[in-house]
């Protein structure tokens, strides 16, 4: 069962553009949400999170909104610099009925490319 | 502050061939997780220990694959026999835990790229 999606692999923004990467959720029992960034041959690395109370969160460029009627996250880059080409995952913990620790769910990702 | 050390970064191996993966999380992480990432996909949990003590192998096939955390620290993830549909990269992730629950910031390891042939 896929909680978390991403329908883009991927997303080509010109460079100091606005790049918008979209996730939706399917578990409206999610307590927050998390983008992760990955470049190539490395780990993911933790971006930015949002609790399910808020509808925004802001970081530098990086601004997430949540949409809880939609199920609807997305994760703004504005503006996009080179550096920000990577694959972009959006996460989610949660809490199998058989345990009582949560874990972390990720979407498929979706590449992005700043082009100059 | 070191991050979290994985070993090896690359093995190539033949079909029912085994292989282990070695990893050290962040000193005074409780929590410690190994994820399994094919081409194309989103990280797959494959367990998750809390100090020495699984919570969650439920996505392990255990009939290959087997982890252990000894002393709460360091963790070997070992498949054996591989197949070729075990190529992907294997990441280990370590995270504070409080309370029990997972706060969600985990830092991962570079990865160990295994290819099967």
């Amino acid at each position: 069962d896929q909680q978390v999606k991403q329908n883009s692999p991927s997303l080509s923004v010109q460079e100091g553009r606005i790049s918008i990467l979209n996730c939706d959720y399917t578990n409206s029992m999610f307590d927050y949400f998390l983008w992760y960034k990955k470049y190539p041959a490395e780990g993911p690395t933790f971006l930015i999170s949002i609790s399910s109370i808020k509808d925004k969160n802001e970081d530098g460029r990086f601004t997430v909104f949540l949409n809880k009627s939609a199920k609807h996250l997305s994760l703004h880059i504005v503006p996009s610099q080179p550096g920000d080409s990577a694959v972009y995952f959006c996460a989610a913990p949660r809490v199998p009925h058989y345990s009582s620790a949560s874990k972390i769910i990720f979407g498929s990702g979706t590449r992005l490319s700043i082009r100059p | 502050e070191a991050g979290v050390a994985q070993s090896p970064r690359y093995k190539i191996i033949e079909k029912r061939q085994s292989v282990a993966f070695w990893c050290n999380p962040i000193s005074g992480h409780a929590t410690l997780y190994w994820y399994q990432q094919i081409l194309g996909q989103g990280p797959k949990l494959l367990i998750q220990f809390q100090n020495n003590g699984v919570v969650d192998d439920s996505q392990l096939p255990k009939d290959r694959f087997s982890a252990e955390r000894l002393k709460g620290v360091d963790s070997t993830l070992k498949i054996q026999p591989a197949k070729l549909e075990d190529s992907a990269v294997y990441l280990c992730a370590s995270s504070l835990d409080y309370g029990g629950r997972v706060t969600g910031e985990l830092f991962f390891g570079e990865g160990s790229r295994l290819t099967v042939l």
